[in-house]
């Protein structure tokens, strides 16, 4: 059983598009998110929901948009893309807000614009 | 600004080596603390963390990591590696509302 999943697993498109990344959790947890990992590894955190309710949004272009059609499905919705939305985009989830909760990650989706 | 700092960026080592990969971050307070490991191709795993108590926190596969208050440090360590601990191992600190903040991450390279 896949707890966090995410589709596509690649996608490739050219720059202008628009495109979504699905996310969905079979975990029960509350909360989801949203982080991007560039070429160097280097993994920020974009979005936050909790129970549907948008909790974190970090400094990401307004291109970017989030939806949580439900607590269990995290969506991601990138327009007019750029070469710098390269990267590869990574689902999350946890139970509750407790801070000693970890996060369990999706397989990542890796976006390519060219 | 609010940091967190991994020392080395890669770390190439043979067999039956033993590994500490060095942490360290800037937040004041009470902080709740992670290493996460993700193998090539692969999502990230959590190994181990600490939010409370006993400083010394072990984790899977060997691992095991040492808070260090005074020093704003969470090294993680590993006797002996194996082929199979190749991986990025990635620091993080939860900001609040499970924000994490990852370090840049170390390449460990382990040579048979």
């Amino acid at each position: 059983d896949t707890a966090v999943s995410q589709t596509p697993k690649y996608l490739v498109t050219q720059m202008g598009n628009d495109k979504s990344i699905k996310c969905e959790q079979n975990l029960g947890h509350d909360t989801m998110y949203w982080y991007k990992q560039d070429s160097k590894k280097f993994l920020k955190i974009m979005f936050s929901y909790n129970n549907k309710e948008l909790i974190i949004n970090e400094t990401v272009p307004n291109r970017f948009s989030p939806k949580s059609p439900d607590k269990a499905h995290l969506n991601l919705h990138i327009n007019s893309l750029e070469l710098g939305d390269s990267a590869v985009y990574f689902c999350a989830s946890r139970p509750g807000t407790g801070s000693y909760n970890e996060q369990f990650f999706g397989p990542g989706t890796r976006l390519t614009v060219l | 600004a609010q940091s967190v700092s991994q020392h080395n960026h890669h770390v190439i080592l043979s067999e039956a080596a033993s590994l500490e990969l060095g942490c360290n971050y800037s937040y004041g307070g009470t902080v709740n603390l992670f290493w996460y490991v993700q193998y090539p191709g692969q999502h990230l795993q959590l190994l181990l963390k600490y939010f409370s108590g006993d400083p010394l926190v072990k984790g899977i596969k060997g691992f095991e990591a040492e808070f260090i208050k005074s020093k704003f440090s969470f090294n993680l360590r590993k006797p002996s590696v194996q082929w199979s601990d190749t991986a990025e191992y990635f620091c993080a600190v939860n900001r609040g509302w499970g924000k994490l903040q990852f370090g840049a991450g170390t390449q460990v390279v382990v040579t048979p």
